[in-house]
């Protein structure tokens, strides 16, 4: 997974704390998103940019609020954590032109109390 | 909204059987098609793609087929070798600007010697 760097890679959060899970790629993508893996759910998107200053929902958006501020740096901030949240997030990236080949992190673990 | 469903969520096969796991998707404008291997602990890595215009594609012991009418993809290990255990997921992607994906809930493959 060489370019997608995630951190933190563990994180244990007090229930209403906030914090930014940060990714960020050298590869000169334009496309980014974020998913969270939980047990027997698979992946789910969260949310996801076509470029910076451009961002929109996926399948799990709520809880959750994204910028894309510049094109290399995409993070991901929980502004009141919730138990529910507690899962392992991935950040990947791709770039247009390359047919959709899409790059993950090696994934942030994090746990709600 | 957009949806895949995989099957099974396990599989359990012999060294050297043939490993078959199939997938439907919901979204008439996915036109990407990834299957990602994933190990305990690790991102997801890509193993094999296919492309709306495609039928079939194969590299070494692995292959995928898609049926567009049909809504339906399915990948191929033969020769399945112990090091083949793992999560494998498929996906579809997110319309036609194929930006991000959605996954499938995965299939945990066991490969016993």
């Amino acid at each position: 997974n060489a370019g997608v760097t995630q951190t933190p890679k563990f994180q244990v959060l007090k229930t209403g704390q906030s914090m930014t899970l940060q990714c960020a790629q050298d590869m000169n993508h334009e496309y980014m998103s974020w998913y969270r893996q939980d047990p027997g759910m698979g992946l789910r998107l969260i949310h996801y940019s076509v470029g910076a200053g451009i961002t929109d929902q996926g399948e799990v958006p709520n809880g959750y609020n994204v910028s894309r501020s510049t094109t290399e740096d995409f993070p991901l901030r929980l502004l009141s954590a919730a138990p529910s949240q507690t899962s392992v997030y991935f950040c990947a990236s791709m770039r247009s032109s390359s047919g959709n080949t899409i790059y993950f992190g090696e994934g942030s673990w994090l746990t709600v109390v | 909204g957009e949806n895949v469903e995989q099957h099974p969520s396990t599989l359990s096969v012999q060294e050297g059987d043939s490993a078959v796991i199939k997938c439907t998707y919901s979204d008439s404008a996915s036109n990407y098609f990834p299957w990602y291997k994933q190990e305990l602990g690790k991102g997801p890595q890509l193993i094999i793609d296919i492309r709306s215009n495609v039928g079939e594609k194969k590299d070494q012991r692995i292959a995928v087929t898609l049926n567009k009418t049909a809504k339906h993809f399915s990948l191929h290990i033969t020769e399945t070798q112990p090091e083949d255990s793992a999560v494998y997921f498929c996906a579809a992607s997110k319309g036609q600007a194929g930006t991000a994906l959605i996954f499938g809930k995965g299939t945990t493959l066991s490969v016993s010697s």
